[in-house]
């Protein structure tokens, strides 16, 4: 079963500009990951957010934790060609002792 | 060079034959984890493994056995009763901070298995 759901399913975007993607889901938490995957290759992860905390930042990269409606965001600010790749939120559930469970993912296309 | 490996790259099988995926870690983690992706999808666990000798099926076990004989090492059969095999592979392995405290997953380059 997928708990974790992203929004949008793809998404296009010129250089420069922000991507932003969601991720909704359905039970309690202990963290909510986010992580990149380039065409046919594994995945890398990019940022982790426990329950407790709101926002989190890594670089170009922002996520937000709303726990009150179990949702998530990241935002990509001045995207470049390089960041052309799927996104997945994967969320560790509060009794799941490390296992994640995996969105479908957002296919996030940047132009130059 | 730390990191988790996997072996072979692209894999072809013959219906009804079994196959091994070889995974392997030297990142000393306890937990590791193997998932399944089919094009356009995300991830589904298929086993996973907390410590040495131990392991737990995940969302889509049947037609797939696992062992756990070291730490290092996590090998994935797909055997000739998994109906629909062809698919990317893809093996993580994790550590923990403080009790159960799970962190990020850190994941191989994947072996694409073609069923001819």
């Amino acid at each position: 079963s997928q708990q974790g759901e992203e929004d949008p399913q793809a998404l296009s975007i010129q250089e420069g500009e922000n991507a932003t993607m969601n991720c909704s889901y359905k039970t309690s938490i202990n963290n909510l990951q986010w992580y990149r995957q380039n065409s046919g290759r594994g995945l890398v992860h990019l940022i982790l957010i426990r329950s407790n905390e709101r926002e989190k930042h890594s670089g170009r990269l922002r996520v937000t934790l709303d726990t009150s409606k179990k949702s998530s965001s990241l935002l990509i600010t001045a995207s470049r060609a390089a960041d052309t790749a799927s996104y997945f939120c994967a969320t560790d559930a509060s009794d799941s002792w490390g296992k994640l469970q995996f969105g479908a993912g957002t296919q996030v296309v940047v132009t130059p | 060079d730390g990191g988790i490996t996997q072996s072979p790259k692209y894999l072809f099988r013959k219906e009804g034959q079994n196959v091994t995926l070889s995974c392997e870690q030297n990142l000393n983690h306890d937990a590791m984890y193997w998932y399944r992706q089919d094009p356009g999808q995300g991830l589904r666990l298929i086993y996973y493994s907390q410590i040495v000798n131990d392991f737990q099926k995940g969302d889509i076990a049947e037609g797939y056995s696992v062992s756990r004989e070291k730490k290092e090492s996590f090998p994935l059969t797909v055997t000739s009763a998994q109906k629909n095999p062809t698919a990317f592979y893809l093996c993580a392995s994790t550590g923990t901070s403080g009790v159960s405290s799970y962190n990020e997953q850190f994941f191989g380059p994947g072996t694409r298995l073609t069923v001819l």
